[in-house]
């Protein structure tokens, strides 16, 4: 079946523009999680939702960094104000179970440059 | 909250040997140690994991192992071959923190044929 996708898959950024990346979890799947991941480095958690409930944003690094799933399926992170250092590659992932524990799935991710 | 060391960052064998990557956390109370692979440019996947009630589960030529008084985990590929060639992360997750999984910084593997 269709996996996590995500789009863009790349977008270019003025700083100070505000974006807005989406993305299509698995089909059923109840978690859904947002990551950042910089150059070289692991993914950071920045928030999940389990369905449209958003349970954990404590990984958003400021108030300009917004999520939404208000249907309980796609999901948009949005970023208002860009600065260069939100210039990173943005994951989703998704899972049917509830919380951590089990395999997440992860979409191909937004390589978000803010120039 | 959770913080998980990954070593080494880089890793280069020959084709044929064994590689081992290890990593450490902090929380005594995480329970789930999940291992992924990001080859470059593509989006991570799930290679391994092992949850807190069991010390080593195996999959054809990876295992892991886990020392839950030491709060370190390992992953061992046997016989390498150049298609393993990619980034490994290690992860740790612990329920009551939230939701989260905390990942290591990563070790790129670089199998040479």
């Amino acid at each position: 079946g269709a996996g996590v996708s995500q789009s863009p898959r790349y977008k270019v950024a003025k700083r100070g523009q505000d974006v807005a990346l989406r993305c299509d979890p698995i089909s059923g799947h109840v978690s859904l999680f947002w990551y950042q991941q910089a150059l070289g480095q692991g993914p950071e958690f920045l928030t999940y939702f389990q369905n449209e409930a958003q349970l954990d944003k404590s990984g958003l690094p400021s108030d300009r960094f917004f999520a939404e799933r208000p249907e309980g399926s796609v999901s948009t992170l949005k970023i208002q104000r860009t600065q260069q250092e939100d210039s990173a590659v943005y994951l989703c992932a998704s899972s049917p179970r509830i919380a951590g524990v089990g395999e997440q799935y992860f979409g191909p991710g937004t390589r978000l440059t803010v120039t | 909250g959770e913080n998980v060391e990954q070593h080494p960052s880089t890793l280069s064998v020959q084709e044929g040997d064994s590689a081992v990557i290890k990593c450490t956390y902090s929380d005594s109370a995480s329970n789930y140690f999940p291992w992924y692979k990001q080859e470059l440019g593509k989006r991570p996947q799930l290679i391994i994991d092992i949850r807190s009630n069991v010390g080593e589960k195996k999959d054809q030529r990876i295992a892991v192992t886990l020392n839950k008084t030491a709060k370190h985990f390992s992953l061992h590929i046997t016989e390498t071959q150049p298609e393993d060639s990619a980034v490994y992360f290690c992860a740790a997750y612990f329920g009551d923190a939230g939701n989260m999984l905390t990942f290591g910084g990563g070790t790129r593997l670089m199998v040479k044929p």
